[in-house]
């Protein structure tokens, strides 16, 4: 069965801090795609990225970087030099390849807190 | 370039009445999703909609939630008999079909249910 584990449940930095919110899946599927949403106060998910299993290079987008390695079946998000706009809900998700649909299976989630 | 609406954005019932909640998705996304959200959890998959057909349904749905779309535009999801494990904040989300969508989602339906 899929699953994806988001251990973090609550961090709170200081701003200009960096912090990596950590995510960790399981799946019998060779293809899969991963992603990272945002959920802020307003409550709607923001899209952020969206990775297949077979590329694991990582990706940087402006102050967003990720690490995906299949070894550890990880999908790590690192926020540098953080911003009181980027507390928010954060989560991670797994979709299976073969289902080609938006079911996605949500982990718990990170709350990130960023004080001034 | 309007998202994806959900109305009402709170609604309180108490146990045992029927509630319905309405979602209208981008107007050129042709797929629709209902998840379910509980307090400290991620969003949980319920159905989806390609235009008007529901093509899967979660088995957290139970015979108590139907959900339609008629005419492949807008959707309601209903829930009759309403139990206090109802409560939740229920999203919806569309995308245009391709491989392995990137969803847009609405500010949800909190319900409280008495």
């Amino acid at each position: 069965a899929q699953k994806v584990t988001q251990a973090q449940t609550e961090i709170s930095v200081v701003e200009k801090e960096d912090v990596t919110l950590d995510c960790v899946y399981e799946t019998r599927d060779t293809t899969y795609y991963l992603f990272w949403y945002k959920q802020p106060p307003s409550g709607e998910l923001v899209f952020l990225i969206r990775r297949n299993s077979f590329d694991e290079q990582n990706e940087i987008s402006g102050r967003y970087s990720w690490n995906f390695q299949k070894s550890t079946s990880s999908f790590n998000f690192t926020i540098t030099a953080s911003q009181v706009v980027d507390s928010a809900v954060y989560f991670c998700a797994l979709s299976e390849g073969s289902s080609n649909t938006g079911k996605l299976i949500f982990g718990q989630g990170t709350t990130l807190q960023v004080k001034p | 370039d309007t998202g994806v609406s959900q109305d009402p954005r709170h609604k309180i019932t108490k146990r045992g009445q029927n509630v319905t909640f309405r979602c209208d998705p981008i107007s050129e996304h042709n797929r629709l999703y209902w998840y379910r959200q509980t307090l400290g959890q991620g969003p949980e998959f319920l159905t989806y909609f390609q235009n008007e057909a529901q093509l899967e349904k979660s088995r957290l749905l139970s015979d108590r939630f139907s959900a339609e779309r008629p005419k492949g535009s807008f959707s309601t999801l209903e829930i009759q008999r309403t139990e206090q494990g109802d409560s939740a904040m229920y999203l919806c989300a569309s995308s245009r079909t391709g491989v392995v969508e990137k969803l847009f989602f609405g500010s949800g339906t909190q319900l409280s249910v008495l």
